[in-house]
């Protein structure tokens, strides 16, 4: 049964649009989200996080919104550049400190 | 500042052959010490997380086994491998925020 679903696997988006990145969650007990960046044959990288106390978290390009009536979060990136393309996951965690990840969308810039 | 390391960065085992990974963290004390596996098409598996020396709490039952014989160190084991047990694995730490993971160890089992 998976928690947090990305149900969009890929995604692409040309250079210098929005890119926004989809995530659901099924468990009202996550109180903190976060989105990695994982490029191939390396470990993720924290990008950014929100708590559920907030819905919208800002960060330069990079922001995140929590709509937590409808378990809801996205990631916005814009302007999009071509060293964002990589795969991204969306996480959540409660407070147990064991941190739930999506299975990730392979985002690309196209030039 | 905190590091963290794995070793190897690849390894080849045939099936039925042990494994051993390691795990290890500077510049900070207790650590919660995490194992994931990315396999093919798929994402993150948390396959074990540890809060303190010689607590190992396990995910998903496997053929795998994980330690904590120091503070900073983590070491994932296998008596005996199967194929299905190819990926990537990842070691992450936290101090109860973000997690950060180290480089990986792409296993390749034959």
């Amino acid at each position: 049964d998976q928690q947090v679903k990305q149900n969009s696997p890929s995604l692409s988006v040309q250079e210098g649009r929005i890119s926004i990145l989809n995530c659901d969650y099924t468990n009202s007990m996550f109180d903190y989200f976060l989105w990695y960046k994982k490029y191939p044959a390396e470990g993720p990288t924290f990008l950014i996080s929100i708590s559920s106390i907030k819905d919208k978290n800002e960060d330069g390009r990079f922001t995140v919104f929590l709509n937590k009536s409808a378990k809801h979060l996205s990631l916005h990136i814009v302007p999009s550049q071509p060293g964002d393309s990589a795969v991204y996951f969306c996480a959540a965690s409660d407070r147990d400190d064991k941190i739930i990840f999506g299975k990730g969308t392979r985002l690309h810039i196209l030039p | 500042s905190q590091t963290i390391h794995q070793w190897p960065a690849t390894l080849v085992q045939p099936v039925g052959s042990p494994l051993s990974l390691e795990c290890t963290v500077e510049g900070t004390s207790n650590p919660n010490l995490y194992w994931y596996r990315q396999a093919a098409g798929r994402g993150l598996q948390l396959l074990f997380y540890s809060v303190g020396i010689g607590q190992i709490s396990s995910e998903v039952p496997q053929n795998l086994s994980a330690s904590r014989p120091q503070d900073r160190q983590f070491i994932l084991s296998s008596k005996k491998l199967l194929l299905s047990d190819s990926g990537f694995y990842l070691c992450a730490w936290s101090d109860g925020g973000e997690q950060y993971f180290g480089p990986g160890t792409r296993l390749t089992v034959t």
